[in-house]
């Protein structure tokens, strides 16, 4: 069984610019939830996808937006990137809608200058 | 609006020593509560997942209980080992017809040989 993964590892951006951050579930798993995580500080909710459909987002901007594919995997983008934005970016799959347990993937370094 | 608290924020402890940490959270109807390791720059492995119908879980070492009505859960580790040393973070999940994590700020944990 293949645990998510997460591409890329580390990243740089320059504020203004966009970047696309990917995440394959585990196998069997078809909802996605992204974080994002600043040093020090606890996962923040950005949002879930079920079943390609998003099913729920937390207290971002709309700038911060998303897909789900056929294959549940998973893409989390952000436009005009501001340099609040650098954090680790996790992304956890789990079975079904509601309230099973999720298993994340190792994250990835987003750094914006 | 759910607020979860962990205490303490560091920890330092002499190998072999049983020790608990706590996690708080202030709006008692949850659906379960998932506690987290998460080393250096990594991601998250899931310790243990509680339903709000149990009262604990228990994991090798490890057991974690949880008193809903209080809005407390504790997670405690026997027999402490180096290896035992990162950052050890809950989780809440709360109703809003979707997965609503909110997690805590997490207590870092260093066990000292």
């Amino acid at each position: 069984e293949t645990g998510v993964t997460q591409s890329p590892t580390h990243l740089i951006k320059t504020r203004g610019q966009q970047v696309t951050l990917r995440c394959s579930s585990q196998s069997g798993h078809n909802t996605v939830s992204w974080y994002q995580q600043a040093l020090g500080q606890g996962p923040q909710f950005i949002f879930q996808y079920y079943r390609e459909e998003e099913n729920g987002r937390g207290n971002f901007p709309p700038r911060f937006s998303g897909l789900q594919f056929p294959n549940y995997s998973s893409e989390l983008n952000v436009n005009a990137l501001e340099l609040d934005d650098s954090a680790l970016y996790l992304c956890a799959s789990s079975s079904g809608q509601n309230y099973n347990e999720q298993f994340f993937g190792p994250g990835t370094r987003l750094t914006v200058l | 609006k759910q607020e979860v608290t962990q205490i303490p924020a560091a920890l330092s402890v002499p190998e072999g020593e049983n020790l608990v940490l706590n996690c708080s959270f202030t709006d008692s109807a949850i659906y379960n509560l998932q506690w987290f390791r998460q080393d250096p720059g990594k991601g998250l492995t899931s310790l243990l997942l509680i339903q709000s119908s149990q009262r604990e879980q228990t994991s090798g070492r490890l057991n974690a209980s949880l008193d809903k009505s209080s809005g407390r859960s504790t997670l405690y580790i026997a027999a402490s080992q180096p290896g035992d040393s990162a950052t050890y973070l809950c989780a809440v999940m709360s109703s809003g017809g979707y997965q609503k994590v909110t997690f805590g700020t997490g207590t870092k944990l260093q066990v000292i040989p």
